[in-house]
């Protein structure tokens, strides 16, 4: 049973808009959360982390949400850009430094 | 000059075959990992090591081993390569405190 789920597969969004990924996860212990982007051919790269004790975390175009009673995280990206197009997963861990759990993924297309 | 490599890129074999897929890095990260994808299931972890004399079985071990050869390098073999181990291959390397993982580009296995 996947302990992460990401339920949407893919999200289609205007240039300019924004972008909402969402995360679900089910292991109460996971106390810190990461997002990775993906291209095609190439390895993900980590984009933004959350600690538990924290409900935001922002980086540039880029916010992290953390709802610890609905065990839900999110991921907006304000203004989407054609180059955000990527396949992006959200991680879990119990404690920063452990083991990740990843979920399924979700492909981001930003249209022009 | 990409931080982790992977050899092969891509490969094809036949059932029965052994494979070994290798692993570098000029990162100087003691802990590095093994991770299959496969559609919609994101990134599961097979075997990780901390340093070279650790090596530890992930959540999805089976039919795979590992040799830590030396702190730059890490190799996954398939002993008898099955059809159902096709799939995505990533390398990752942390360093001590683990909290970002950095991934290599990825073989594609083939299983024929």
């Amino acid at each position: 049973d996947q302990q992460v789920k990401q339920n949407s597969p893919s999200l289609s969004v205007q240039e300019g808009r924004i972008s909402i990924l969402n995360c679900d996860y089910t292991n109460s212990m996971f106390d810190y959360f990461l997002w990775y982007k993906k291209y095609p051919a190439e390895g993900p790269t980590f984009l933004i982390s959350i600690s538990s004790i924290k409900d935001k975390n922002e980086d540039g175009r880029f916010t992290v949400f953390l709802n610890k009673s609905a065990k839900h995280l999110s991921l907006h990206i304000v203004p989407s850009q054609p180059g955000d197009s990527a396949v992006y997963f959200c991680a879990a861990s119990v404690g920063a430094g452990n083991m990740l759990t990843f979920g399924g993924g979700t492909r981001l297309m930003v249209k022009p | 000059d990409a931080d982790v490599t992977q050899t092969p890129r891509n490969r094809i074999t036949k059932t029965g075959k052994r494979i070994m897929l290798e692993c570098s890095q000029t990162k100087g990260h003691d802990r590095m990992y093994w991770y299959r994808q496969d559609p919609g299931l994101g990134l599961r972890l097979i075997y990780y090591s901390f340093d070279v004399k650790d090596i530890n079985k992930g959540e999805i071990s089976d039919g795979y081993s590992v040799s830590r050869q030396a702190q730059a390098k890490f190799s996954l073999s398939l002993e008898s390569a099955i059809p159902n181990q096709t799939a995505l291959y990533f390398c990752a390397t942390s360093d001590l405190r683990g909290n970002t993982q950095y991934f290599g580009p990825g073989t594609r296995l083939t299983v024929l």
